[in-house]
Order: C-alpha cells, then structure tokens, then sequence
C-alpha cells in the first residue's frame, strides 16, 4: 500500500516564528488532507489539497501531486498552533493512510 | 457550518464490556467512516459505510466491531467484548462520495478500557 512520511517528526519554536512541515507519499493520490491534532486529541480538518496551494489565515499549503509531496506552511506561530500535525493520503481504490505526524511545540 | 459530532468524548469501560460510540455525520453525506488512534500512534482505518453496508474494512476490524447507522442520521461502532488494547481514540468522519471528495473528522471518542 501507499506509504506516508512526514518530516520533520518534532518541531520547537518560538513564538513568532515561521515554519514548513513536509509530507512524502509513496504513490498517486487522489486525496490529500492536512489535520491539525490539539492537546484535546482532537482533529481539526486543516486543508483539503490533492493539488494545488491553499490558504487559510496564517497557514498555506501546497501540494506538488507529480513530485508526490506536501507542504504546509504556519506563519507567524502562535503557542495554539501546538500539537501534531498530520497528512492523510488516499491512492486510488483505498482509503485513507494517516502520516506519522509532525509534533510543534510554540514557546512563548 | 455543518461538523461531525460524535458522542461521548470520555467512556471509560471495564475489560469485556460491550461499548457504543455514536456519530452524527453531516446531514447530506453518504459515506461514513471509522478511524481509531492508539495512544501516541498514527490514525487507522477501521472500516467505511456506505447504502447500509460495509464497503471495505481494514485487518483491524474483526469480529469483535460491527457498525450500523440505526436511524436517518446516527452511525455507530459497536465493540462487542472490550479488551484492554482497545483503549484509543475513536473518529467518525462522514463524506458526500467516495474517493476524492473531502472527509469531515468529528472530535473523537476517547475509550478507556481498564
């Protein structure tokens, strides 16, 4: 099946600070997800992005379907945008495969 | 704007209990879906919905789950003898189709089994 790497796994900045978190996919997907984890352990839908660049606020992503690789961008961190932050990946046919996660920490 | 609800955020259950955890997917979505995440672990597949039957389950979900949607807008996971590796977090997610379309997570059902 589709393997899913994110780097980098743990992530610590200061307040204010800009950050890129990469997701690698194996194979073609059709589906691409960017979540966001809180201390709660709750998951928070980020961006829908198969392809393409979005943004939301403070936060962007892009999604290069053809290199098979992601990005999302956190501009200006705030002690909130802690927890871990996850890809998902669905290829043609299954369902979706969850990345390991990258853990931020934002200090203040 | 329209989310996935899922109910209770907590249930704490003894070791060969049966457990339900209930979802309310998004009114007008067709497909829905359960995840589940072990402490400290990536999400998992478990299983997906779709005209009131199973559409494809992973090796996670054996004998011991079985899903329904019960009425026009629950969906539920049952777990029939609750064992302790159970203890994880629990998601529905609910999708208008299949494949490409976006698929909306609710919280999440933290079980406990002790």
């Amino acid at each position: 099946g589709i393997q899913v790497e994110q780097s980098p796994p743990d992530l610590i900045l200061q307040e204010g600070a800009n950050s890129t978190l990469r997701c690698n996919f194996s194979d073609s997907v059709n589906n691409l997800q960017w979540f966001h984890q809180n201390p709660w352990g709750q998951l928070i839908n980020l961006f829908y992005i198969p392809s393409g660049t979005k943004q939301n606020g403070r936060l962007s992503a892009t999604t290069v379907a053809t290199e098979r690789y992601s990005l999302l961008y956190i501009s200006s961190s705030q002690t909130t945008d802690s927890g871990v932050y996850f890809c998902a990946v669905r290829d043609y046919g299954q369902n979706f495969v969850f990345g390991p996660g990258t853990r931020l920490s934002v200090l203040p | 704007e329209p989310e996935v609800t899922q109910t209770p955020s907590h249930q704490v259950t003894q070791m060969g209990q049966e457990v339900i955890l209930r979802c309310v997917p998004i009114s007008n979505h067709l497909y829905f879906y359960w995840y589940r995440q072990i402490l400290g672990q990536k999400v998992e597949f478990l299983v997906s919905f779709y005209n009131n039957e199973i559409s494809e389950k992973s090796e996670i979900f054996d004998d011991q789950f079985s899903v329904e949607r019960p009425d026009g807008s629950n969906f539920t996971l049952k777990i029939r003898s609750t064992k302790l590796e159970d203890s994880a977090m629990y998601f529905c997610a609910s999708s208008v189709g299949h494949g490409v379309y976006e698929q909306y997570f609710g919280p999440g059902t933290r079980l406990t089994v002790t």
